[in-house]
């Protein structure tokens, strides 16, 4: 079973609509993050969390909120999506503790914002 | 200003032959680490190999290494004996300071396609 899933995998939605996407994970982190993917360019961090508590703007997070329901669980939200937000979305997450910190990914979500 | 650089969109390269992706970077912080994922075209991310700014050797996983020349500001990834599975995207990532607090900066990738 993987490590860090994410739900739905793909979906497809109009414009103004609210959406969350879901991250799950069983490899026992306490940090955990959301990036945007869009096409043929790099990851961007939408927001990041290092544990339940603790709720982090990365460098685009407007347009988006965040909800860590427990320690495996971190969930993203389009309040109102637009078709700028077209996009592929990755979870992640990391054990912490220095720069060697290897972040773990999701299998990413496809979303399409009409 | 662009914290990760890779300033080739797109490789070929012939299996069983060895190729560089390249991986330029800029930071002040005397710590930082440096990362590959692999993207291959089911879009997950995979992490490949990690090099911190203190080691004194370049890290090496497999058939993957790591060209770390700091003074440069490089950290190329070397894939040797190219297989047609290495087909996919490849990113090189950063994150500074030495206690994790930092964003993880990723360029914008290198498309790797390895001819049979």
């Amino acid at each position: 079973d993987a490590d860090v899933t994410q739900t739905p995998r793909n979906r497809i939605t109009k414009t103004g609509k609210r959406i969350m996407l879901e991250c799950s994970q069983t490899k026992g982190h306490d940090r955990m993050y959301w990036y945007r993917q869009d096409p043929g360019l790099g990851l961007q961090l939408i927001y990041y969390s290092f544990d339940v508590k603790d709720i982090n703007k990365g460098e685009i997070s407007d347009g988006y909120s965040v909800s860590r329901q427990a320690q495996a669980k971190f969930s993203l939200s389009l309040e109102s999506a637009i078709p700028n937000q077209t996009a592929l979305y990755f979870c992640a997450t990391s054990r912490g503790g220095g720069s060697t910190d290897t972040q773990y990914f999701g299998p990413g979500t496809r979303l399409t914002v009409l | 200003a662009q914290k990760i650089t890779q300033t080739q969109p797109g490789m070929f390269v012939q299996e069983k032959e060895a190729v560089t992706l390249d991986c330029t970077y800029d930071t002040s912080d005397p710590s930082y680490g440096l990362f590959w994922y692999k993207q291959p075209s089911s879009g997950e991310m995979i992490f490949l190999i990690y090099q911190g700014s203190y080691d004194q050797q370049n890290a090496t996983e497999g058939r993957y290494s790591l060209n770390f020349q700091k003074a440069r500001k490089s950290a190329n990834l070397v894939i040797s004996a190219s297989q047609l599975g290495d087909s996919a995207m490849y990113f090189c990532a950063m994150r500074e300071g030495p206690y994790n607090n930092n964003d993880m900066r990723f360029g914008a990738g290198t498309r790797l396609t390895v001819k049979p």
